[in-house]
């Protein structure tokens, strides 16, 4: 079946750097991204990875080991704007995404 | 830069009633995607365009359609309207594989 994995909520300190967590099961894969959702709003994109390794961006970077079938989002000197879910996202063998639950992360001063 | 564009943001409608949802998406993005979100849940897969031909199905319940048209908007029909089908309806554009959201519809069915 397909399952994506990552912690219900996280908490941190302003300032401070956080790593979420994703680990996923798919049939097929073609890339797992991570998207930033906060209330009421739209996911934005914020990184995709289809090759092991890390890709940075900024404050954000993410990180892939296809044979661990595992992500990280890593987000650097936090700030109280990152507050918001996170979505891990796999595309499987035809592009769909499948979604995991998402991650809630309060960011406290 | 261009972004999604989701009309109308808001919308209230009775039960049984009909409603349509509009999508542009971004210029020159091949595939365009609806989802689902209820509160607290993450984006259901309804339907997928790609080239203006049909090319997934989710859980869109039988009471929807969706199209693509020659200049590329898409548009979801609901009808005969649930109030469980209150929830954050979502258009996404892709091309190379990376979709890029809207600012969604929030649907309610009183």
């Amino acid at each position: 079946g397909q399952n994506i994995d990552q912690p219900t909520e996280m908490t941190a300190t302003e300032g401070a750097i956080v790593q979420i967590n994703c680990t996923y099961q798919t049939s097929g894969f073609n890339g797992l991204f991570w998207y930033q959702q906060h209330a009421g709003e739209a996911p934005t994109f914020l990184s995709y990875n289809v090759l092991d390794g890390l890709e940075e961006k900024g404050r954000f970077s993410s990180f892939l080991s296809r044979s661990k079938g595992y992500s990280y989002l890593l987000l650097k000197e936090l700030q109280m704007k990152d507050s918001a879910s996170y979505l891990c996202a796999v595309s499987h063998s035809n592009y769909q995404l499948i979604w995991g639950a998402g991650t809630k992360l309060i960011i406290k001063p | 830069a261009a972004g999604v564009i989701q009309s109308p943001r808001h919308l209230i409608k009775e039960k049984r009633e009909t409603a349509t949802l509009k999508c542009y998406p971004i210029p020159r993005h091949d595939t365009v995607y609806w989802y689902q979100q209820g509160p607290g849940q993450d984006p259901q897969f309804l339907i997928s365009f790609y080239e203006k031909m049909q090319s997934d199905k989710g859980s869109i319940p039988d009471r929807f359609s969706a199209q693509q048209f020659s200049d590329y908007h898409s548009e979801l029909n609901m009808s005969s309207l649930e109030l469980g089908d209150s929830a954050l309806y979502f258009c996404a554009s892709a091309t190379k594989n990376i979709q890029y959201f809207g600012a969604g519809t929030r649907l309610s069915v009183l």
